[in-house]
């Protein structure tokens, strides 16, 4: 167990309709980050936010937006879905954003757009 | 540009052989390095990390990489396979975004889904 955790474990939801992903990092860490992992793209950095500010962008689509609140929890939302959205998201927590780092990561949302 | 090439995205082994899964890197400065394993329906859980100190690294389960400069190789490796090893292997690096350090983030190799038979 990371100490890394997710909800919801399972989403399935239909075109056009938004989701919200919600993280919680481990204990002390500042740092979040958002991947996306399908089987045409494998692992994609999305986003990342350390102490309730965006610090780096990956391949997000401008359909998809994140946030990092105040108690550190972060929530991925992503509008008009499509069914290319259909993917395992996870978020992963580092202690801070600099230095030789290790990230944790949660167990994922698979989400599924039909 | 920093980047990772995992060499095989399959590899089959009998339990109690050695494991190797292969990885070159490239990368403009000193790099940091990950093995991360993915089990099945799982997260993914870190396996080791080089950080420019040692270049035989020592990870969780019997794993251990050696970072080769000369090669730009970071492969993974285990004495003996056990059962509970299949699953898929990630080997990452760490890229620097920005100016001020505080920037980074993790690019994934394509992965190698490791098989073990009895």
């Amino acid at each position: 167990d990371s100490g890394v955790t997710q909800t919801p474990k399972h989403l399935i939801t239909a075109t056009g309709q938004r989701v919200t992903l919600r993280c919680s990092p481990r204990s002390g860490d500042l740092s979040v980050y958002w991947y996306q992992q399908s089987l045409d793209q494998g692992l994609q950095f999305l986003i990342q936010y350390y102490n309730g500010e965006e610090r780096a962008k990956g391949n997000i689509l401008e359909r998809f937006s994140a946030q990092q609140f105040p108690d550190l929890h972060s929530e991925l939302n992503l509008s008009s879905l499509e069914l290319g959205d259909s993917a395992l998201y996870f978020c992963a927590s580092s202690r801070n954003s600099q230095g030789p780092y290790e990230q944790y990561f949660g167990p994922g949302t698979r989400l599924t757009v039909t | 540009a920093q980047s990772v090439t995992q060499l095989d995205s399959h590899v089959s082994v009998s339990e109690g052989t050695p494991v190797l899964l292969r990885c070159n890197y490239s990368s403009s400065y000193s790099p940091s390095l990950f093995w991360y394993v993915q089990h099945p329906n799982k997260g993914l859980q870190l396996l080791l990390k080089y950080t420019s100190a040692a270049t035989l690294v020592k990870g969780i389960n019997g794993f251990e990489a050696e970072f080769k400069k000369s090669e730009t190789s970071f492969h993974l490796t285990k004495p003996s396979a056990h059962m509970s090893d299949a699953a898929e292997y990630f080997c990452v690096v760490r890229k620097r975004i920005g100016f001020s350090g505080g920037y980074n983030k993790l690019i994934f190799g394509a992965g190698t889904r490791l098989a073990v038979h009895p």
